[in-house]
Formats: structure tokens, C-alpha cells, sequence
């Protein structure tokens, strides 16, 4: 089992609609979570982070995190073809060490 | 605009040949990391360093890789000798120790594509 399991996809949604993306992990011990953001050929950039139980909203973006059941969820209201990308969900590792561990990414098809 | 620097951007090389990727972290940042994405494996973490000290090398075969920080503006990955299963996208990032206490993204370098026949 993974530390970081994610859907690979591809998640495909129309243009305006809610894409929802999900993360499960297995260290209960991570605190910190953090979703990157990877266009094709490109490196990935970090688009949040949350470590509260509950949700952190950022613009079009909804980040939600349940640490009972080791779920960590994205949300993008108002989906653009622009956020079509490969989503990558990350945790880091409970020593606070800052080590982040990746899950294999989903894959987000956004179509006008 | 600081930026992760990493060279070459692309390497091809023949199976056995010795590959060495360079990457010069944020000034100011004392954490780096090297991550290896494929397809299949997604982006795997090789090994990191704080403070130029190597914390968790667990995720890099021990028999042909090695990563060192000869300085703080220098990290170095080496393969020797590759294989054609090493072809893969090489990312390093650096950051500013416990990301969960800073508001400070992890930074990527723009990846070196390592292809090895």
C-alpha cells in the first residue's frame, strides 16, 4: 500500500462545473498536506496547504481535510479548461521533518 | 524571481555510462530534496538534506546511486553505473525546514529528463 493513493483519473468535467479531487494517506502521524499543481512537462507548483481538520478555501480552490479518516480532498469551483493539469496530493512525514511524500497524481480534463 | 536551478535539463546517455545532475537550491533554503517521477511510480523521494546533512536516503537504490551537498548552493545526484531503468524525470526542490510551520511552498527545479539506452 502507498502512503499517498490518489485516483490517477482522468477526471473529466465540463467547463463552470465543481471538479472534486481526492487523497487517502496512511501515516496517521502526518500533520501538514499540501496540493501540487503539474502542467504536462512542467515541475509541479504548490496550489495549498492545510493542516485543521475541516476546510481552507483559497479563491476558486477548497481544500478539505478529515484527519479521522485520513482523507484529503481539493475542490476547484468554476472549473477552466486552464485547470486542466495533473493534481498532485502530498503528506508530510510525521516527524515534521518536512519530508513530503507524493501520491501518484490525478489527472484533471477540463472541457470548454 | 528566485528559482531552483538544476542541470542538464535533458541527458542522453548509454546504459553503464556514469550521469551526474547538479542542482542549485534557493539561496536561504536549508532543505533539499531529490524526487524521481515516472509514469508508473509517480514521484518517488530519492533523498533530502537539511542543512547539507543527509537525512533519508531509504528511497535510493544504494548500489548505483549517490547524492551529496558539497556546499549549501550545490546538491549532486550520480548514477553509476545507469541503467535504461533510470530513465525517468529527475526533480530537486528545496524549502525552508518544517513546511507545516512556514507559509514557504516547497520549490521545484525545472526537472532534468534522463534518458538512458
Amino acid at each position: 500500500q502507498k502512503e499517498v493513493e490518489q485516483n490517477s483519473g482522468p477526471l473529466s468535467v465540463p467547463e463552470g462545473a465543481i471538479a472534486s479531487l481526492n487523497c487517502t494517506y496512511s501515516d496517521r502521524g502526518s500533520q501538514s498536506f499540501f496540493w501540487y499543481r503539474q502542467y504536462s512537462g512542467k515541475s509541479p507548483e504548490l496550489i495549498m496547504f492545510i493542516y485543521s481538520n475541516g476546510d481552507k478555501e483559497d479563491g476558486r480552490f477548497t481544500a478539505q481535510l478529515n484527519k479521522a479518516s485520513q482523507y484529503v480532498s481539493l475542490l476547484i469551483r468554476d472549473s477552466q479548461p486552464s485547470d486542466s493539469a495533473t493534481y498532485l496530493c502530498a503528506a508530510e512525514g510525521s516527524s515534521n521533518t518536512g519530508k513530503l511524500i507524493f501520491g501518484q497524481g490525478t489527472t484533471l480534463q477540463v472541457k470548454p | 524571481d528566485a528559482r531552483v536551478t538544476q542541470t542538464p535539463r535533458h541527458k542522453v546517455t548509454e546504459m553503464g555510462q556514469e550521469v551526474t545532475m547538479r542542482c542549485q537550491p534557493i539561496l536561504g533554503h536549508n532543505t533539499v530534496f531529490w524526487y524521481r517521477q515516472t509514469m508508473m511510480q509517480g514521484l518517488e523521494l530519492l533523498a533530502y538534506f537539511r542543512n547539507r546533512a543527509p537525512l533519508d536516503d531509504s528511497g535510493m537504490p544504494k548500489d548505483r546511486f549517490s547524492a551529496e551537498m558539497p556546499d549549501a548552493t550545490l546538491a549532486t545526484l550520480k548514477i553509476q553505473p545507469s541503467e535504461p531503468r533510470d530513465s525517468a524525470v529527475y526533480f530537486c526542490a528545496s524549502g525552508l525546514g518544517q513546511l507545516s510551520s512556514y507559509n514557504s511552498p516547497l520549490h521545484f527545479g525545472n526537472g532534468t529528463r534522463l534518458t538512458v539506452t
